[in-house]
């Protein structure tokens, strides 16, 4: 267990709707991080908050959306839902934003499959 | 632009069978480089950070090793129970990790 949760595990919606799913960071972890995995494939980052503040984007679509809240929980908000948008998210958290490695070791949460039909 | 390339893609070993994975990074200024193990439909696992060329790390049946343009996972003696996909990353402290694409293990009894 890395101490890292998501909500839901699963997540069956139609094409064209929104969703958000749920991360709540490791205790301690300042940085949370969002990631698609589809079918097969690799890890795709999506993008970074740090205690409050956008860190970095990856290949975040226009329709998704993301916030990290003062209690540092984040969510991830996805719109205009496809079919192709069916995958693995997960979230990851570490202690820092940048700095030494030991600091941005990431912890993965379990992730949260997302089915659009 | 930052890149991670794991080989082989995928791996079928017998148990006991001893065998290497590859990592190999392009990157400016590696500060980090990463192990993940991944089992199917879960997260990644953390397995160890490597900090500069020369270090190796150690935990149970695995070792990794760096050099300046490679890591390796050694796998010593491997049990069914090492079936898994593991994932290198990168980290140079200008973004987020750059992960490579995993190499898909199957050790079979």
């Amino acid at each position: 267990d890395s101490g890292v949760t998501q909500t839901p595990k699963h997540l069956i919606t139609a094409t064209g709707q929104r969703v958000t799913l749920r991360c709540s960071p490791r205790s301690g972890d300042l940085s949370v991080y969002w990631y698609q995995q589809s079918l097969d494939q690799g890890l795709q980052f999506l993008i970074q908050y740090y205690n409050g503040e956008e860190r970095a984007k990856g290949n975040i679509l226009e329709r998704f959306s993301a916030q990290q809240f003062p209690d540092l929980h984040s969510e991830l908000n996805l719109s205009s839902l496809e079919l192709g948008d069916s995958a693995l998210y997960f979230c990851a958290s570490s202690v820092a934003g940048g700095g030494g490695p030991s600091l941005n070791e990431q912890y993965f949460g379990p992730g949260t499959r997302l089915t659009v039909t | 632009e930052d890149q991670v390339t794991q080989s082989p893609e995928a791996l079928r070993l017998q148990e006991g069978e001893s065998s290497s994975l590859n990592c190999s990074y392009t990157v400016s200024g590696l500060r980090g480089l990463f192990w993940y193990r991944q089992d199917p439909g879960k997260g990644p696992e953390f397995l160890f950070t490597l900090y500069s060329a020369g270090e190796e790390k150690e935990k149970e049946r695995l070792k990794a090793t760096l050099t300046k343009k490679e890591s390796f996972l050694h796998i010593t003696a491997p049990k069914p129970e090492d079936s898994a996909t593991y994932l290198c990353a990168a980290y140079t402290g200008r973004r987020a990790l750059t992960f490579g694409s995993g190499t898909r293990l199957q050790v079979q009894p």
